[in-house]
């Protein structure tokens, strides 16, 4: 994997539905793995950031694993609410403080 | 804490001019700033570092003539879009690293400018 790749696209859930998203990065020169939560007309928010090769971090209902070997990342929303309702991206640090940006997966949470 | 603002917010302009974008970290202090680009359906891509009282670093194919970036204290980096044309037309978004923090990796992001180039 060369880029940042993130899966999938788009997500809409129910209220109370658990989810999931995957974030795919290059396993050599890792540094460190951020998510950030980007909702509408804010400033992207820091989730996580994630260096050692089974982390598993945790923020509410918010949980995300790092696999560095093989170069995933999983972020998972329990019971999402609608204001949940975001774009998440995640972003690779490569060697230094550049950041490597996937797409993003937008999340609509339907009450 | 950490917070970051860009100004303007939006900003629709005439093919030829030059835009200024200001970038601030109101808490704290940032040696290093980072701005990237946005276009429709894409990933933010790095355009340039930009370090206090230093030159800015670009990414490959970026024009550093065309796109001046200037951090001349720890809270405020500038973005200037010289001689703007449609296909400059964007989102911009900047981030900052807080010097004094011990997470290296953190960066803190401001909420971008829409740039419209008529």
């Amino acid at each position: 994997i060369l880029n940042v790749e993130q899966s999938p696209q788009s997500l809409h859930v129910q209220e109370g539905d658990s989810t999931n998203f995957t974030c795919s990065f290059p396993s050599s020169n890792f540094y460190a793995l951020h998510w950030y939560r980007w909702e509408t007309a804010k400033s992207p928010e820091a989730l996580f950031v994630m260096t050692l090769n089974g982390d598993e971090k945790k923020k509410g209902r918010i949980s995300a694993t790092l696999n560095t070997k093989e170069g995933y990342s999983y972020l998972y929303i329990k019971g999402s609410q609608p204001e949940d309702s975001a774009t998440y991206l995640c972003a690779s640090a490569r060697g230094s403080y550049k950041l490597i940006f996937g797409s993003g997966t937008r999340l609509l949470v339907r009450p | 804490g950490a917070v970051v603002s860009q100004h303007p917010s939006r900003v629709i302009c005439k093919s030829g001019t030059s835009v200024k974008i200001e970038c601030r970290s109101l808490d704290f202090q940032a040696t290093t700033m980072f701005w990237y680009r946005q276009f429709p359906k894409q990933s933010l891509m790095l355009m340039a570092t930009s370090n206090e009282g230093s030159k800015a670093t670009y990414e490959q194919g970026v024009e550093k003539d065309k796109f001046l970036i200037n951090h001349a204290s720890l809270t405020l980096s500038t973005l200037t879009v010289t001689s703007a044309h449609p296909e400059d037309s964007s989102f911009y978004i900047c981030s900052a690293r807080d010097s004094d923090s011990g997470l290296v990796y953190e960066q803190f992001f401001g909420p971008g400018t829409r740039l419209t180039v008529l």
